[in-house]
């Protein structure tokens, strides 16, 4: 199975400020139509996790520019310009590369 | 808006059967993959089975494999996890969840909490 590993494992920002969470992945992640799956989740406090930002830089619908993702081969990264209070909760990465498999999460906090 | 409401959750027996279902609104249901995802403190998020628009083919995670079957009814817009040979460890929240055609789920459902406990 894939791998994933994200890092930190506990964020606390100070509101306003940028935060960057890293996964990286145990095999590259291009799959063989050259297209790389590697998606982003939020998970807030009591609720489902929601998709964020799909194929390592897409933001999905109605998800605020200050999400950005980027990275290749097995290497990724999700940053927050600027956080704000709703941004708390836990952030996994996901490939869908090789099967299906979550990071282990990143709680965001505000410091 | 896509919406996807789970239930059938509960406590059941080790060994035991339960069948969760999914009613689904809001997109066309028929032209979409459809998957089960989980979640339990000691495992994180498990992708645990999906189905394709049409039902004629299904995936399923190695620790389920013979044990869980996924199913839909599009005239219904539902989807279905059928459970049995339950374990301790299958023990999570139950979440019902589209994919978008981008090997991913994008919505997923409030989920139906599933115990297995004697």
């Amino acid at each position: 199975d894939v791998v994933m590993t994200q890092s930190p494992l506990s964020l606390p920002v100070t509101l306003g400020q940028p935060a960057s969470i890293s996964c990286r992945s145990s095999q590259s992640l291009v799959y063989s139509d050259g297209k790389i799956y590697l998606h982003w989740f939020q998970q807030r406090p009591g609720q489902s996790p929601r998709r964020l930002i799909s194929m390592v830089s897409n933001r999905d619908f109605g998800v605020p520019d200050r999400f950005s993702g980027s990275g290749s081969g097995t290497d990724f990264t999700l940053k927050i310009s600027r956080v704000e209070a709703e941004d708390v909760g836990v952030y996994y990465c996901m490939q869908g590369t090789h099967w299906f498999t979550f990071g282990q999460g990143t709680k965001l906090e505000i410091k | 808006e896509v919406h996807l409401v789970e239930s059938g959750g509960g406590l059941v027996q080790p060994g035991g059967s339960l069948r969760l279902s999914c009613a689904a609104s809001g997109f066309t249901f028929s032209s979409s993959w459809m998957t089960w995802v989980r979640q339990s403190p000691e495992r994180g998020l498990e992708w645990v089975a999906n189905i394709k628009p049409d039902g004629t083919e299904t995936y399923y995670m190695d620790s389920v494999r013979g044990r869980f079957t996924i199913s839909r009814d599009n005239a219904k817009n539902s989807l279905y996890l059928q459970m049995s040979s339950l374990r301790a460890e299958d023990t999570a929240m139950y979440y019902c969840a589209r994919d978008p055609g981008d090997r991913a789920v994008d919505y997923l459902g409030q989920g139906t909490l599933v115990t297995v406990s004697s």
